[in-house]
């Protein structure tokens, strides 16, 4: 079956500009997570979803940052007025949330790059 | 707060087993062991995961300590396409989040 699903690939976009990152999970997962990696650097937790709901947003790096999911599948990450250091991969991975121990799938990233 | 430790990098050669280690001295009872790799230009993979007993699958085996606080992920024989960052993570089972910490990374020499 279909892998997660992530897009556009790559984004380039003007500071100050809004941008909005897609990512579509494997269908059936109910857990959702998005992480940023910046060039050289380790995975960053953002925010994730069991269903339709973030319990933990901690992540987020600013107010500029939000995220949501709608009818348990597709989850949108969206940044605001963008900046210069928001230049990174932008990494999806949905999992199977019954299983707490389930491995989790990764899209392929979306490359954002503000300039 | 980083809950496991593992080298920056180490190297290998092909054809030949690879050991790498990680150290979680603070780990629960409700923790799993997870090993996630990175190769170049993609997404994270799973690779494997135990509680307690040493695992084995067709990627790589996973030998966990008996008081638990160390694990190694054991790689038979060693490809170019090992070549990777290898993420050792602690899964509660009570929390779904997965935090990555920065891993070893892998080289593969021919």
């Amino acid at each position: 079956g279909a892998g997660v699903s992530q897009s556009p690939s790559n984004k380039v976009t003007e500071k100050g500009k809004d941008v909005e990152l897609r990512c579509d999970p494997i269908s059936g997962h109910t857990a959702l997570y998005w992480y940023r990696q910046s060039l050289g650097q380790g995975l960053e937790f953002l925010i994730y979803f069991q269903g339709n709901s973030a319990p933990d947003k901690s992540g987020l790096p600013s107010d500029r940052f939000s995220a949501e999911r709608t009818g348990g599948s597709v989850s949108t990450l969206t940044i605001q007025r963008t900046q210069q250091e928001d230049s990174a991969v932008y990494l999806c991975a949905s999992s199977f949330l019954r299983r707490r121990t389930a491995e989790a799938f990764f899209g392929q990233g979306t490359r954002l790059t503000v300039v | 707060d980083a809950k496991t430790t593992q080298p920056n990098s180490m190297e290998s050669n092909e054809e030949e087993p690879v050991h790498l280690p990680c150290n979680h001295s603070t780990i629960s009872g409700t923790d799993y062991i997870h090993w996630y790799r990175q190769l170049p230009s993609q997404g994270p993979e799973y690779v494997i995961h135990g509680l307690t007993s040493n695992v084995n699958n067709r990627m790589a085996s996973l030998a966990i300590a008996e008081d638990r606080k160390s694990s190694t992920l054991i790689l038979h024989r060693a490809t170019l396409r090992d070549a990777a960052v290898y993420y050792c993570i602690l899964r509660d089972v009570n929390d779904d989040k997965i935090i990555f910490g920065k891993g070893t990374r892998l080289h593969i020499l021919p």
